[in-house]
């Protein structure tokens, strides 16, 4: 079954510095798409980085890129130079193919990144 | 301004009563999803539709219902029949089915009392 996962329940990192926030993913589906959201404590979930299964470049979209590594099936998310407002709950996601899942998303149990002054 | 709302932002509901939540969304987005998240968890699905009249069961469907009778509108229903409905609800929608990015409302905050 696709399923995603975040072993990080919590994370800490210094204002400024980068930090990796990890997520391994299972299909076997060929074709498929991984994103991260982030959820500040007010609730929204706020779309940050897309990479589809078949593009050969990593994504990066400002501060944030993502790790891509198919073989190991992994999808990191890189946050550059954090910044306080980057405190929030961080989701992996991803959209499953139209055989299995009928291009539904599922999410991961998150990871709560803290950054420190 | 494009988006999707969801109102109210918070909900308090006795105990077996029906309560529906509203979604509406202007970005011309066939299809259309509701979660439900509960407390340092991610997010379950609950249903979708992939255009109007049609819907399908997610994969916590009990004790819910939903209509799909306009493109922009997909309310929730949640029924007396879920045990525990207390929990954080957010509706996305994206452009079709088969393309990828999925954007979310702010969320509606259900509480039984």
């Amino acid at each position: 079954a696709q399923k995603i996962t975040q072993t990080q329940p919590g994370m800490f990192v210094q204002e400024k510095e980068a930090v990796t926030l990890d997520c391994t993913y299972d299909t076997s589906d060929q074709s498929y798409g991984l994103f991260w959201y982030k959820q500040p404590s007010s609730g929204e979930m706020i779309f940050l980085i897309y990479q589809g299964s078949y593009d050969e470049q990593n994504a990066t979209e400002g501060r944030y890129s993502l790790n891509f590594q198919k073989a190991r099936k992994s999808a990191n998310l890189v946050i550059s130079a954090s910044q306080l407002g980057d405190s929030a709950m961080y989701f992996c996601a991803m959209r499953e193919g139209p055989g299995t899942g009928g291009f539904k998303t599922i999410f991961g149990a998150g990871t709560r990144l803290f950054v420190k002054a | 301004d494009g988006g999707i709302t969801q109102s109210p932002k918070y909900l308090f509901r006795k105990e077996g009563q029906n309560v529906t939540l509203s979604c509406e969304q202007n970005l011309n987005h066939d299809a259309m999803y509701w979660y439900r998240q509960d407390p340092g968890q991610g997010l379950r699905l609950i249903y979708y539709s992939q255009i109007v009249n049609d819907f399908q069961k997610g994969d916590i469907a009990e004790g819910y219902s939903v209509s799909r009778e306009k493109k922009e509108s997909f309310p929730l229903t949640v029924t007396s029949a879920q045990k525990n409905p207390t929990a954080f609800y957010l509706c996305a929608s994206k452009r079709s089915v088969n393309t990828d990015t999925q954007y979310f409302g702010p969320g509606t905050r259900l509480t039984v009392l």
